[in-house]
């Protein structure tokens, strides 16, 4: 079964410019999630989506932040513009079921370095 | 809101040495528990979890119960290996936060021989 995969694994941009991220989950995962990680921290959720409605977006910066999964399968999360505090790793991770113990698969997360 | 505090790191021990690292949290509902694990260049992957109050989660030698009383999920291992040296976190979802997880801040633990 193959796993979350993302891409870019890398990608360093200066300040107030833009980047993308893409996301494509295990198939048949209907929940998709992305989380933040910055240096020294554990994983801060930004957003949930069931299938490609939002569940939870309450921590995603939507002034510079946003991000769709337009078909219920991948998804991409873009920043604009790109700020110095960006720079983190942003994980993908999916799951079955969202509630519970149901378990989350991460992907191997993008490194974003913001000049 | 719900969070988890896990103990300060880095830790550092010498192969077959014994491991804890503790976890507290704080939550509404009744959260399950997990520990993920994040090996250098890889990806997180869930180690072991809990879903009610003292039932242990185990996998590849590691432990840890869920203690409603004292809000922990500590995670032990009788006999650390070189390769378990990784960035270890705790986190807590279910309950009232709808498959969202929240994490501690990571332990990173090396392993000496």
């Amino acid at each position: 079964e193959a796993g979350v995969a993302q891409s870019p694994r890398y990608k360093i941009i200066e300040k107030r410019q833009s980047v993308a991220f893409w996301c494509n989950p295990i198939s048949g995962h209907a929940t998709l999630y992305w989380y933040q990680q910055i240096l020294g921290q554990g994983p801060k959720l930004l957003i949930q989506f069931q299938n490609n409605g939002v569940v939870d977006d309450s921590q995603l910066p939507k002034d510079r932040f946003s991000a769709e999964r337009l078909k219920g399968v991948d998804s991409t999360l873009k920043i604009q513009p790109a700020k110095l505090e960006d720079s983190a790793v942003y994980l993908c991770a999916s799951s079955l079921n969202p509630q519970g113990a149901g378990e989350q698969f991460f992907g191997p997360g993008t490194r974003l370095t913001v000049l | 809101g719900n969070s988890v505090t896990q103990m300060e790191g880095p830790v550092t021990l010498s192969e077959e040495a014994f491991l804890t690292i503790n976890c507290t949290y704080t939550a509404t509902g009744y959260p399950s528990l997990f520990w993920y694990v994040q090996y250098p260049g890889e990806g997180l992957q869930l180690l072991l979890k809990a879903t009610k109050a003292d039932d242990k989660g185990s996998n590849k030698g590691f432990e840890a119960t869920y203690r409603k009383e004292t809000t922990s999920f500590h995670l032990e291992k009788g006999s650390v290996q070189v390769s378990d040296s990784a960035v270890y976190f705790c986190a807590l979802g279910g309950g009232t936060s709808y498959g969202k997880l929240t994490f501690g801040q990571g332990t990173i633990l090396t392993v000496h021989p």
